[in-house]
C-alpha cells in the first residue's frame, strides 16, 4: 500500500505564474489536510476536505489559494500568481476518517519563486 | 482548539529511553492525544495515539495521564535515527484537524 504521494516534490515558479500540487491519498482514505511550512517556520494548516466536499479552509489565504479533491483523481493545492512569499514546504495528509484515526503525510513539495 | 505546552528541546544519550512530556489541560472529553514527528527535510510522521489508556507500539509507548491532563512519549531506545520534533496534538474529536504547534527538538548525543 503506498504511501501519501505528492508532486512534483519541487516546483520553481517565476512571480505571477500558476502552481498546481498535487496529492494523492493513500488508499481506502477520504479525508485529505494541506499544510503549509514556512523556511525555519511551523506547520500551518490550511484546508481539510473530503471527496468534492471543503471541510475546513479556515487556514486558506483569501485570495489566490483554492483546494479540490474530485471524485476521481488527487487533491490538487492551486496557487495563483505566486509571490515570493509562497516559498515553501506544502504536505498533504490523508485519513480514513476524521475519528480515532491516524494521519499519514506526503513528502511535501516545495515551491519556490523566483 | 485545545492548546498543548511541550519543552522546547530535550537533549537524551543514544540507546538510553527519553520521556517527552506534553500539558493538554483544556483537551476536550472526545479528543485523542496524538503525538507526530518531523525529521529534517521531512513530513510529519505519525508515531502513536490513544484516548485513555496507555498505548504501546513498535515505534514507542505513550503513557496518559488519569485526568487526561497530560501525557508522556517515551522512547525506550533513543537512537540517532530519532532526533527530530516531536508534536503532541489533540486530535479525532472536536478537533477535526491536526494542529502543529512549536513541539520538542529532540537531540540525540551519540
Amino acid at each position: 500500500n503506498a504511501g501519501v504521494m505528492q508532486n512534483p516534490r519541487h516546483l520553481v515558479r517565476r512571480r505571477g505564474q500558476e502552481a498546481r500540487l498535487r496529492c494523492s491519498p493513500m488508499k481506502g482514505h477520504s479525508h485529505v489536510y494541506w499544510y503549509r511550512q514556512l523556511p525555519e517556520e511551523g506547520l500551518k494548516f490550511m484546508v481539510y476536505l473530503q471527496k468534492e466536499n471543503i471541510i475546513d479552509e479556515s487556514g486558506m489565504p483569501k485570495e489566490r489559494f483554492s483546494a479540490e479533491f474530485p471524485k476521481e483523481g488527487p487533491s490538487i493545492l492551486r496557487i495563483q500568481q505566486v509571490v515570493r512569499g509562497d516559498s515553501a514546504a506544502y504536505f498533504c495528509a490523508s485519513s480514513r476518517d476524521s475519528k480515532n484515526t491516524e494521519a499519514f503525510f506526503g513528502q511535501g513539495t516545495r515551491l519556490t519563486v523566483v | 482548539d485545545a492548546k498543548t505546552t511541550q519543552p522546547n528541546s530535550m537533549e537524551s544519550n543514544e540507546e538510553e529511553p527519553v520521556h517527552l512530556p506534553c500539558n493538554h489541560s483544556t483537551i476536550s472529553g472526545t479528543d485523542y492525544i496524538h503525538w507526530y514527528r518531523q525529521l529534517p527535510s521531512q513530513g510529519p510522521e505519525y508515531v502513536i495515539h490513544g484516548l485513555t489508556s496507555n498505548v504501546n507500539n513498535r515505534m514507542a509507548s505513550l503513557a496518559i495521564a488519569e485526568d487526561r491532563k497530560s501525557s508522556t512519549l517515551i522512547l525506550h531506545r533513543a537512537t540517532l535515527r530519532d532526533a527530530a520534533v516531536y508534536y503532541c496534538i489533540p486530535f479525532g474529536g472536536s478537533a477535526r484537524q491536526l494542529t502543529f504547534g512549536s513541539g520538542t527538538q529532540l537531540t540525540v548525543l551519540p
